[in-house]
């Protein structure tokens, strides 16, 4: 069966970074885009980037762009969101989700059970 | 601001049929296929529909999606108490470039 393993997440200073990661298993990793998503406590889903199934192709939400990157690495399964220059409204449940496509937003079909990052001094 | 827009609350009896709305625009929902999907207190968001109306495997006929221009609308009949959760449409923006999600629509089970 499909499972999504986010870690990484914690208690990081603001100005801090954090990477994390998404262990991929019960499909074709590199045949699928991949999504990270975000909700900080009491809101709802924010969108934070997507990446295509072979890497080429990277989006940002403007409230992210410049400071997080998406990576991903086939051989491992794994997707990875390196977090910089961290500010209080980063402070969310981080969620990887798949995508249903190869090459574009279709929608997520599975999606981790989150790990949460808190932005504080 | 969520760019999508939805409700933010709706309710109604066991039993009975609900419609959650997500407006957009031409950039948005469009010229994209919209998704929804179910948040239950305490957990990932599962998908309940993709591609505006289709249903993936095991999720049952009582949930429904359509659109029509620039808005979106998932339906729910025959409700539960267990469907009482929070539901969200997402699409992509062709304009910004980014995913996009509306601000969540809470379903009461009365």
């Amino acid at each position: 069966q499909v499972q999504l393993v986010e870690s990484g997440g914690g208690v990081v200073q603001p100005g801090g970074s954090l990477r994390l990661s998404c262990a991929a298993s019960g499909f074709t990793f590199s045949s699928y885009a991949m999504h990270w998503v975000r909700q900080a406590p009491g809101k709802g889903l924010e969108w934070v980037a997507f990446i295509r199934y072979d890497g080429n192709n990277k989006y940002y939400a403007d409230s992210v762009r410049g400071r997080f990157t998406i990576s991903r690495d086939n051989s491992k399964n794994t997707l990875y969101l390196q977090m910089n220059s961290l500010r209080a409204e980063d402070t969310a449940v981080y969620y990887c989700a798949k995508d249903l496509s190869s090459t574009w937003y279709e929608g997520s079909d599975y999606w981790g059970q989150g790990t949460l990052v808190t932005v504080s001094s | 601001q969520s760019v999508l827009t939805q409700p933010p609350s709706v309710s109604a009896a066991p039993g009975q049929k609900v419609t959650i709305s997500c407006s957009g625009s031409s950039s948005n929902i469009g010229n994209n296929h919209v998704s929804w999907y179910q948040q239950l207190p305490g957990t990932a968001p599962k998908l309940l529909i993709y591609d505006n109306h289709n249903r993936p495997s095991g999720i049952p006929d009582r949930f429904s999606g359509s659109k029509s221009g620039t808005s979106a609308t998932l339906g729910i009949t025959g409700l539960q108490t267990g469907d009482e959760a929070d539901y969200y449409c997402g699409t992509w923006d062709s304009s910004l470039s980014a995913g996009v999600f509306g601000g969540g629509t809470k379903l009461t089970v009365l």
